[in-house]
């Protein structure tokens, strides 16, 4: 199994209050990716990082950032969580972008809730 | 943009052969992906195509049409812990990052 573990596993919150959920791999990949998964809707993209320092938006982003100051961490953060940010969230590293070893790994995921 | 359709949910009996189904409509395609998850736990790597035709692996083989916009995730000998979601992702053409789109997923039931 890849090195991939996220903290933490459980979360419960209140409305307004700020979050951060760490990922961190030791697999030295250089693509790190959050989806958040609700029932109906599958897995979404919410940030992706292909580099320290180098993130980009994804489908869902709005309410969140992201922070990559090392290669091995890649955190999120809900500056002020609202209900509808209630989900399980999944962190997944890939080696590369290209046609070879592109398959993404995800770590254990967390679960969120916000009151 | 990415659509990606897939059933919902298909049961099957133990020892026999189940085909789900993925057809995708996309901007950019640079490859099908097919995971497993099962409940509570985290998506686990299948397959991936990027050529048309078939990839056989054990049990399990996927097969990708670019020309029609279709996949399938065929499973054979159809086991109990094979009863979990099956996810079609289709990894589009972009900057920085492959970033893929997710269907919905189809939930496997596997019966005696």
């Amino acid at each position: 199994d890849a090195g991939i573990t996220q903290s933490p596993r459980h979360k419960v919150t209140e409305t307004g209050t700020p979050v951060t959920l760490r990922c961190h791999q030791t697999e030295n990949h250089r693509y790190m990716y959050w989806y958040r998964q609700d029932p109906g809707h599958g897995l979404r993209l919410i940030h992706y990082s292909y580099g320290v320092k180098d993130t980009d938006k994804g489908e869902v982003s709005d309410g969140y950032s992201v922070s990559r100051s090392k290669t091995e961490d890649f955190l999120l953060t809900l500056e002020s969580a609202t209900s509808s940010q209630t989900s399980v969230y999944f962190c997944a590293i890939s080696e590369s972008s290209g046609t070879g070893d592109n398959e993404q790994f995800f770590g254990p995921g967390t679960r969120l809730t916000v009151l | 943009g990415q659509n990606i359709d897939q059933p919902t949910e298909m049961t099957a009996t133990e020892g026999a052969i189940v085909q789900i189904n993925c057809t995708y409509q996309t901007s950019g395609f640079n490859g099908l992906f097919w995971y497993q998850q099962h409940a509570g736990e985290a998506p686990t790597f299948l397959s991936y195509n990027v050529l048309d035709g078939l990839e056989e692996k054990g049990r399990f083989s996927s097969f990708l049409s670019r020309s029609k916009g279709y996949s399938y995730l065929l499973l054979k000998e159809l086991q109990m812990k094979d009863s979990a979601s099956y996810l079609c992702a289709v990894m589009g053409l972009t900057g920085g990052g492959n970033k893929l789109t997710f269907g919905t997923g189809t939930q496997l039931k596997v019966e005696l």
